[in-house]
């Protein structure tokens, strides 16, 4: 079965610095893999997603993801952080074989001014 | 509006009491599917269902059914709830192609 990992739980940058959030998957055959972004007392907002093709993927809110196979990662970046990124972070899996998915265990993003 | 929405938000119940969390979205898509969210420990999947009278078993089933006789509609039943079984409870859709899934505003369930 597909499994994700993000190696923190924790990530602190300054308003106005780059970000990056982690993520490592495994699966069996060819994934699909997502962010999505839940703010407090809500649900989860998808950011981005890889299905195919380019490995940089652009999504919402100026967010952009780097798909590597040999490393299987898939890190959330964005250039420039601002005070309103901060939120709890969740990457997931989705083997193309199965239907089923997998979320990592979220990383929160704190952005101080 | 293109939305998922999930009844009870809010539910505080005994040991042993059957529930059910209603699901339903307006977006005809395929694909439902029920998350429970604990700290630590990120959103696992407990049921999914790829289309009408459709499910699977996801990561965590024990405890909980869904039943899928309309595209709309995915309810979560709780048959004999335990305490272990309290925690914030997500539901979700997708067509099955994208894959991207827009999900519910939650529903806190306490099993006291």
């Amino acid at each position: 079965a597909q499994s994700v990992a993000q190696p923190e739980d924790q990530v602190n940058v300054a308003e106005g610095n780059p970000l990056t959030v982690k993520c490592t998957y495994s699966v069996s055959g060819n994934p699909y893999l997502f962010w999505y972004v839940q703010y407090p007392n809500r649900g989860l907002q998808f950011l981005l997603k890889y299905i195919t093709g380019d490995n940089l993927v652009k999504g919402s809110y100026g967010f952009e993801a780097e798909f590597n196979k040999s490393q299987t990662s898939f890190h959330l970046k964005k250039p420039s952080a601002l005070v309103s990124d901060s939120a709890l972070y969740f990457c997931a899996v989705r083997d193309k074989g199965n239907n089923d998915m997998r979320f990592g265990a979220g990383t929160r993003l704190t952005v101080k001014p | 509006e293109a939305q998922v929405t999930q009844n009870p938000r809010y539910l505080i119940t005994v040991t042993g009491k059957k529930l059910t969390v209603t699901c339903s979205q307006n977006m005809n898509h395929e694909y439902m599917s029920w998350y429970r969210q604990d700290p630590g420990l990120g959103l696992r999947q407990i049921y999914y269902s790829m289309n009408v009278e459709v499910t699977d078993k996801g990561d965590v089933p024990e405890g909980y059914k869904v039943s899928r006789k309309e595209k709309r509609n995915f309810p979560l039943i709780l048959e004999s709830p335990s305490p272990n079984q309290t925690s914030l409870y997500f539901c979700a859709s997708s067509l099955v192609t994208s894959g991207e899934q827009y999900f519910g505003p939650g529903t806190r369930l306490t099993v006291t």
